[in-house]
């Protein structure tokens, strides 16, 4: 079934270690996007890319990295987890049109201890 | 600044119609979608407005008025399971999305 796959579902962290959540799609999309949700809050922009080789930042980037070798695959990385990075994240694609919906993954729940 | 309001929680009973409001405060404009949660899960899409003027999907219909920067959501014949959150986003002048904090929908019987 095409879609987003995320992993891990969820994880607990202590602070200071480093981690990387994982997303794969094979829709081929050119877009793909992290996005963090926070009770309370719209959903904010981590990073993203437009397209294979390239990636920028969104609204709330800080401490956080991507890479984006291949079509299919945008990892995430956190270099030295905060607590106030506890949050639920989804990475999502699109074919890049504008008119074009957002396909989530079904999430990874982190919580920073 | 870029700004989408939206009611956090709405309740309405099985069976009725209910209506979501979404304003929008964005540099530039470049259409407006809806994306339904359920708790604990991963948001999907329901709707696109680009043009004034209302879209219907069967149950769910959109409504975009571009000069007042307004949105709806139109629900009917509600069912237990539209019991979700309905999140409210806007494209700006740079393809970027603006999200709105979402509108929690309880639905009782």
């Amino acid at each position: 079934i095409a879609g987003i796959t995320q992993a891990p579902t969820s994880q607990i962290l202590a602070a200071g270690r480093r981690m990387t959540l994982r997303c794969t799609q094979d829709m081929r999309h050119n877009a793909m996007y992290w996005y963090r949700q926070d009770l309370g809050l719209g959903l904010r922009l981590i990073h993203y890319s437009n397209t294979a080789g390239t990636t920028g930042k969104g609204e709330v980037p800080d401490g956080y990295s991507v890479s984006r070798a291949n079509t299919d695959d945008f990892p995430l990385t956190l270099a030295s987890a905060v607590p106030s990075q506890t949050s639920v994240y989804f990475c999502a694609s699109s074919d890049g049109s504008g008119n074009s919906p957002l396909h989530f993954g079904n999430g990874t729940r982190l919580t920073v201890t | 600044g870029q700004n989408i309001d939206q009611p956090t929680e709405m309740t309405a009973t099985e069976g009725a119609i209910v209506q979501i409001n979404c304003t929008y405060q964005t540099s530039g404009f470049n259409g407006l979608f809806w994306y339904q949660q359920h708790a604990g899960e991963a948001p999907t899409f329901l709707s696109y407005n680009v043009l004034d003027g209302l879209e219907e999907k069967g149950r769910f219909s959109s409504f975009l008025s571009r000069s007042k920067g307004y949105s709806y959501l139109l629900l009917k014949e509600l069912q237990m399971k539209d019991s979700a959150s309905y999140l409210c986003a806007a494209k700006d002048s740079n393809y970027q999305l603006i999200w709105g904090a979402g509108t929690k929908l309880i639905i009782k019987p």
